[in-house]
């Protein structure tokens, strides 16, 4: 079954300590993606990845790390959480994009983190 | 003026109504375009494609206008499980994931 994977699906934790979302996708998917999405704002991009090794900023950046050391995994860290990255995140990835197969985005589940 | 503006609803329909949501888009340029559903609290999942002919898929139909920079959702014979957040998606480019997406509209179908 095609999934992407997320963890922790649901995170309590602390201003300042560094926490990492793992990602994981079983589709040999080339393009992988993190956004956050917040009440009123819609789903915003953080960090993309077109394949390994080879990753870029989205439109809300700051803060956030990425790396694609494998084609399948793409982390998120956060070196040092803080209150306004209180949101719900979501890994995405897809074929290349542009071509039929990849206009259809699989996105994992979600992670529910909140930095108090 | 934001990107991708939707109207956040709620539109509340009876089963079986028809209803339409529209989408605009500031970005002339946009090169392709989508529907997603989202269910409260899960992950976005594509609804369907919009291509410039406008398509249909079951009660689902979309269509684009170009000229006036608009997309459009109509469902027919809602059901009840038709209740969730539809995200109007623009993608800026064919060969990157610039995927500008809405906030969504919430259709709540009642019995």
């Amino acid at each position: 079954e095609a999934q992407v994977t997320q963890n922790p699906r649901y995170l309590i934790t602390v201003t300042g300590k560094k926490l990492t979302v793992t990602c994981s996708q079983n589709m040999n998917h080339e393009y992988m993606s993190w956004y956050r999405q917040d009440p009123g704002l819609g789903l915003r991009q953080i960090y993309y990845s077109m394949n390994v090794e080879v990753t870029d900023k989205g439109d809300v950046p700051e803060g956030y790390k990425v790396s694609r050391k494998e084609k399948r995994n793409f982390p998120l860290i956060l070196e040092s959480p803080s209150p306004n990255q209180t949101s719900l995140y979501f890994c995405a990835s897809s074929s290349f994009p542009g071509t039929p197969s990849g206009n259809t985005i699989y996105f994992g589940e979600g992670s529910w983190l909140t930095v108090v | 003026r934001k990107e991708v503006e939707q109207d956040p609803g709620p539109f509340n329909v009876p089963e079986g109504a028809t209803v339409a949501f529209n989408c605009t888009y500031s970005n002339s340029a946009s090169q392709s375009f989508f529907w997603y559903r989202q269910d409260c609290r899960k992950e976005p999942k594509l609804l369907m494609s919009v291509y410039s002919s406008g398509n249909e898929d079951g009660r689902f139909t979309a269509q684009l206008n170009r000229a006036s920079q608009y997309i459009s959702l109509l469902i027919r014979d809602s059901k009840l499980s038709d209740s969730a957040t539809y995200l109007c998606v623009v993608n800026l480019s064919y060969n990157t994931d610039k995927l500008i997406f809405g906030t969504g509209t919430r259709l709540q179908v009642f019995p």
